[in-house]
C-alpha cells in the first residue's frame, strides 16, 4: 500500500522552543494531508487539514498561530509547534489518501513530542 | 457532531478465541467506517474500510460489519493470536476524508 513517512519519531524540547514535524507521501501525490493529535489514553483528534498551495483549515479550538502548517509541495506537509509548552506534549500523527488507492487513508508512524 | 464510542475499552483473551469489538456512532450519515490497528507508540495500520453502501468487509481472519440504521459496527477477529495484541480503533469518515475516531479497544491475547 501507499507509504506515508513522518519525521522525527520522537522529540524532546525545552519550553518556549519551536518544533517542526514533517510528513511525506513517498509514492503518491497528496493534495490534502491531515494532522491529528493524541493525548495518552485518548482518541485521535483532528487538528487541521493541510492543503497543497493554500492555507490549512483548522478545527475548532486549535490555534493556527501556534500550530503552523505548510504544504508547499504535493508530497510534503510540515507542522510546526511554536513556542511549545508542556501541555503541547502529545503524539502527533499525519495521514493522507492516495488518489489511486481508493478511500483508505494512510498514516505516518507518528511523532511523540515531549516538552520539558 | 459525530461521536464514536468503542466497547469494551480493554479486553484480554486466551489465544485461539474468537472475539468481537464494538463501535457505535451517533451520526448515521457517515461516508465510510474504518477500522485501524495501533501498536504502542506507533502509527495506524488500516485494517478494513466499509463504505456507507456496504454491510461488511472481510480480510483474512478479520470481518467488519456496518449497520448504519443502528449506528453500529463490529470487528470480528477469528482464532486470535498473540500478534493481534494492539489497540483497535474505529473511525467514522465524512466527506473530505475527515475521520472521527473512537477511543479504542486495547486487546491482549494471552499465549
Amino acid at each position: 500500500g501507499a507509504v506515508v513517512s513522518q519525521h522525527p519519531s520522537w522529540v524532546i524540547c525545552k519550553s518556549g522552543t519551536s518544533v517542526k514535524i514533517e510528513c511525506r507521501s513517498l509514492d503518491f501525490q497528496a493534495t490534502t494531508m491531515f494532522w491529528y493529535r493524541q493525548f495518552p489514553k485518548q482518541s485521535l483528534m483532528l487538528m487541521a487539514t493541510s492543503n497543497e498551495g493554500s492555507k490549512a483549515t483548522y478545527e475548532q479550538g486549535v490555534e493556527k498561530d501556534k500550530f503552523l502548517i505548510n504544504h508547499a509541495s504535493l508530497t510534503l506537509s510540515t507542522l510546526t509547534v511554536t513556542s511549545a509548552h508542556p501541555e503541547d506534549s502529545s503524539f502527533y500523527i499525519c495521514s493522507a489518501r492516495d488518489p489511486q488507492g481508493g478511500e483508505k487513508l494512510f498514516f505516518g508512524s507518528g511523532t511523540q513530542l515531549s516538552v520539558l | 457532531k459525530q461521536e464514536v464510542t468503542q466497547i469494551p475499552a480493554a479486553l484480554s483473551v486466551p489465544e485461539g478465541e474468537n472475539l468481537v469489538l464494538n463501535c457505535s456512532f451517533t451520526d448515521s450519515a457517515i461516508y465510510n467506517l474504518q477500522w485501524f490497528r495501533q501498536d504502542p507508540g506507533k502509527g495506524l495500520t488500516s485494517l478494513l474500510l466499509i463504505q456507507s453502501s456496504q454491510r461488511e468487509q472481510t480480510s483474512g481472519r478479520l470481518n467488519a460489519s456496518l449497520d448504519k440504521s443502528s449506528g453500529r459496527s463490529t470487528l470480528y477477529i477469528a482464532a486470535s493470536q498473540p500478534g493481534d495484541s494492539a489497540t483497535y480503533l474505529c473511525a467514522g469518515g465524512s466527506s473530505g476524508d475527515k475521520l472521527t475516531f473512537g477511543t479504542g479497544t486495547r486487546l491482549a491475547v494471552r499465549p
